[in-house]
């Protein structure tokens, strides 16, 4: 089955500095990736997803990219604001609405002011 | 986005008792539902796809017997946790995707076992 690794798992930013986060992916008939953020206590929303066929995607703050031979994709948060401090979630599926997710671990996202 | 709601949001019981989670896909008519189970500080684990109308697919190491699925019409998918052990307290989230890929979440239910 697929395996997701995310790095790092905690990360410390200057309120204003770019953000990074990583993640792996085993399985090359994946080709939905989906990021995830979740505050304390309350349900992953989705901020930003990519498909196999594009290999960048912008919006806003946000954006992401997927290397699809390296078997990886990066969310880009810049210009942090303290509403950004979260659980950071990545996933990866063979999509079709049919299939669940398979996660990463989490990065713990904290934005110093 | 789609609308999902879970209830309840919080329950406690004992041990040896039984659970049961409700999910509803409030604005969208999913014949496909999915359970996640998600550990303190831990990422969520898919459990199982909730068919409409036949049986549920489950994840390797998820006991079918002890996680009973039901999703008996297009807007509601329930999770029984049969014989509940402290070592089932979790958060329990169920997802919809009402477009080719995108998941939405419900609000979660947090099971304690006492």
């Amino acid at each position: 089955g697929e395996n997701v690794e995310q790095h790092p798992s905690t990360l410390s930013v200057q309120e204003g500095d770019s953000a990074v986060i990583k993640c792996t992916y085993s399985d090359s008939a994946s080709n939905y990736f989906p990021w995830y953020k979740q505050e304390l206590g309350k349900r992953p929303q989705l901020i930003i997803d990519i498909r196999s066929n594009v290999g960048e995607k912008k919006d806003q703050r946000i954006a992401v990219t997927l290397n699809k031979t390296a078997k990886h994709f990066s969310l880009h948060i810049t210009e942090t604001q303290p509403e950004d401090s979260a659980v950071y979630f990545c996933a990866a599926s063979q999509g079709g609405g049919a299939d669940g997710l398979t996660f990463g671990k989490g990065t713990h996202l904290i934005i110093q002011p | 986005g789609a609308v999902v709601s879970q209830h309840p949001s919080r329950v406690i019981c004992k041990s040896g008792t039984s659970v049961k989670i409700e999910c509803r896909s409030l604005d969208f008519q999913a014949t496909t539902m999915f359970w996640y189970r998600q550990f303190p500080k831990k990422s969520l684990m898919l459990m199982a796809t909730s068919n409409e109308g036949s049986k549920a697919t489950y994840e390797q190491g998820v006991e079918k017997d002890k996680f009973l699925i039901n999703h008996a019409s297009l807007t509601l998918s329930t999770l029984t946790v049969t014989s509940a052990h402290p070592e089932d307290s979790s958060f329990y989230i169920c997802s919809v995707a009402p477009s080719r890929d995108t998941q939405y979440f419900g609000p979660g239910t947090r099971l304690t076992v006492l």
